[in-house]
């Protein structure tokens, strides 16, 4: 199994542009996550899906930050216009079923100028 | 194992040591518990976890403690190497989805 699935895996842009993180969760799993990850916040959660439905994005900072998951297979997070508040690394870890250990992939980092 | 901004705890120990790090979790109502350990540049890798009808379970070379009664948890790494020097993190889980603490970093010197 290759595991959990991100791209791109650094990307540097500047401050209102668009920016689309992309993941593969791994194959079976029905629930997916996305984090950033910062010194300051530590690990956060944004949003979570099961079954490929979106169930909590409490977590979102605000209407800038979306997040869809139109098959199983795939899911992406999206900045629009991105800041450079934003610069963290982004992770998406995926799970078999809801409460149980989630598998990480190898994060984002994503810079903003 | 709880930090507030850019310091995170630090535990230093020796090659061959024996490593206890621990975690407060806040929610009385959790009852699943996982420790992660995150290498420099790469994503948390689940290492051991444990549900709250236990309070200890074995892995190779690691054991998690639960002590549901002050909420602590606590992970030991036996015969620790220099390959364990990381960020580890608990998380726990209550209703829905994992709460992750803050992080402890280990050091192994050989």
């Amino acid at each position: 199994d290759a595991g959990v699935i991100q791209s791109p895996r650094h990307e540097v842009t500047e401050m209102g542009q668009e920016v689309t993180l992309r993941c593969k969760p791994i194959s079976g799993h029905n629930s997916l996550f996305w984090y950033r990850q910062t010194m300051m916040r530590g690990l956060e959660l944004l949003i979570y899906f099961n079954n490929n439905v979106p169930i909590d994005d409490s977590g979102m900072p605000e209407d800038r930050f979306s997040a869809k998951m139109p098959n199983a297979s795939f899911s992406t997070l999206k900045i629009q216009p991105s800041e450079p508040r934003d610069s963290a690394v982004y992770f998406c870890a995926s799970s078999p079923r809801d409460r149980t250990e989630q598998y990480f992939g190898p994060g984002t980092r994503l810079t903003v100028t | 194992g709880e930090s507030v901004g850019l310091h995170l705890p630090t535990l230093s120990v020796q090659e061959g040591d024996n490593s206890i790090i621990n975690c407060a979790y806040s929610n009385s109502a959790s009852d699943y518990f996982i420790w992660y350990k995150q290498e420099s540049g790469k994503g948390p890798q689940f290492i051991i976890d444990i549900r709250s009808n236990m309070d200890k379970r074995q892995g190779q070379r690691v054991t998690v403690l639960l002590n549901k009664t002050v909420k602590h948890l606590s992970l030991q790494i036996a015969a620790t190497q220099p390959g364990d020097s990381a960020v580890y993190f608990c998380a726990e889980t209550g209703y829905s989805t994992l709460t992750f603490g803050k992080g402890t970093m280990l050091l192994v010197s050989p």
